[in-house]
């Protein structure tokens, strides 16, 4: 079946706008992630959805990202006032919750680059 | 929070050689380590993972051992291909409920032919 799918693939923004980032996870599964790649870094992890818990989103580094999954499929990010530094590959992952089944799928990324 | 290290950030192997990459984690409640490879502008994808009721697991050239008492656990790779040139990145989840992903820094492989 259908992989992750994220979409734009790269977003060129002035600073100071605001972006939005579309996550499409594979079809029933129930866990959606957010993660950052800087260039030439790790995956910085940013925000978790499961189920119809509350999200984790612990690892949003300031209150100009936020994110929300609507329909406990499609998720989407949100940085305002994007700043130089936001700059980055953002990630989307999903899994499916089984008894030990914690394999994350990645999508492609978009590449955000704030001018 | 969860601090994972990875060494070493480069590695050259020649050909037909091993690898082994080396990862350490902090939070001893962590229990699932899976292993990513992210070939140069491509998606990381799974290769393998262990759960911490395993001490080693191996599926055909690769390999993952976990020492839960030291907290580190490694990568084997042997008989390198050229294909298996990426980075590779190391990761840690405590599971049951919190499977956020804290990632190693990565390591650069090349394998020369």
């Amino acid at each position: 079946g259908a992989g992750v799918s994220q979409s734009p693939s790269n977003k060129v923004t002035e600073k100071g706008k605001d972006v939005e980032l579309r996550c499409d996870p594979i079809s029933g599964h129930t866990a959606l992630y957010w993660y950052r790649q800087s260039l030439g870094q790790g995956l910085e992890f940013l925000i978790y959805f499961q189920g119809n818990s509350a999200p984790d989103k612990s690892g949003l580094p300031s209150d100009r990202f936020s994110a929300e999954r609507t329909g406990g499929s499609v998720s989407t990010l949100t940085i305002q006032r994007t700043q130089q530094e936001d700059s980055a590959v953002y990630l989307c992952a999903s899994s499916l919750e089984l008894a030990g089944g914690y394999e994350q799928y990645f999508g492609p990324g978009t590449r955000l680059t704030v001018t | 929070g969860e601090n994972v290290e990875q060494h070493p950030s480069t590695l050259s192997v020649q050909e037909g050689d091993s690898a082994v990459i080396k990862c350490t984690y902090s939070d001893s409640a962590s229990n699932y380590f899976p292993w990513y490879k992210q070939e140069l502008g491509k998606r990381p994808q799974l290769i393998i993972d262990i759960r911490s009721n395993v001490g080693e697991k191996k599926d055909q050239r690769i390999a993952v051992t976990l020492n839960k008492t030291a907290k580190h656990f490694s990568l084997h790779i042997t008989e390198t291909q050229p294909e298996d040139s990426a980075v590779y990145f190391c990761a840690a989840s405590l599971g049951f409920g919190n499977e956020k992903l804290t990632f190693g820094t990565g390591t650069r492989l090349t394998i020369i032919p």
